[in-house]
């Protein structure tokens, strides 16, 4: 069945960029998004790139797609304290529209 | 602020009883969806709704149920409460019936003592 993979937790010194990665079962995905959830709050939708894309720039994020791997990273440059938070990768699939989602990634920063 | 409104914040209720969550969802949306987060579990799809009619089932325990309104906006009715339906659920909502992103709301923190 579908699934999506990420490592739990991510430490990164503030100033330094974070890459955070995501593996896909699906090769039939057609969106994959990345969120983000501060404490106490909803998931907030960052970024999200077409499965027919290999790379899409927004400001201090970059999302890299390697279709052929199946894997999907995100990298925030100049991590800041206020980017101390649980990343979501997601997929939408191109079966059913289903989305699903990983488990998260906690990203914590060093000072 | 994604648009998407949910309340209750916070309830605080005992097991066996009833409650309900609700949602509205953005301007323009049609698409209603509910999850559940909880620590062990991570984010559980429970169900779908798209202009009123169900349309896709997850997770979800026979003793929950939900609905979509003609005015779209959503409620989630969790019955037979136990200890282990204490989390965090969330709604959200997208445009289309599948495959465009989904904006959520700030959740409901339901626990159950």
């Amino acid at each position: 069945g579908e699934d999506v993979e990420q490592s739990l937790f991510l430490s990164v010194r503030e100033g330094d960029s974070s890459v955070i990665n995501c593996t896909y079962t699906d090769s039939s995905s057609t969106y994959l998004y990345w969120y983000k959830q501060e404490p106490g709050a909803g998931l907030q939708l960052l970024t999200y790139i077409f499965s027919n894309m290999d790379m899409k720039q927004d400001q201090r994020l970059t999302v890299l797609l390697n279709k052929k791997d199946k894997h999907l990273s995100l990298r925030i440059a100049d991590t800041q304290t206020g980017d101390s938070a649980i990343y979501f990768c997601a997929e939408t699939s191109g079966r059913d529209d289903k989305i699903i989602f990983g488990k998260g990634t906690r990203l914590h920063i060093l000072p | 602020d994604s648009g998407v409104t949910q309340t209750p914040k916070h309830l605080i209720t005992a097991t066996g009883q009833r409650v309900t969550l609700r949602c509205s969802p953005r301007s323009g949306d049609l698409s209603v969806y509910w999850y559940q987060q909880s620590l062990d579990q991570g984010l559980q799809f429970l169900i779908q709704y798209y202009n009123g009619e169900e349309r896709a089932k997850g997770n979800i325990l026979e003793r929950f149920s939900a609905q979509q309104f003609p005015d779209l906006h959503s409620e989630l009715n969790l019955s037979s409460l136990e200890l282990g339906d204490s989390a965090l659920y969330f709604c959200a909502s997208s445009v289309a019936e599948g495959g465009s992103p989904l904006h959520f709301g700030n959740g409901t923190r339901l626990t159950v003592t």
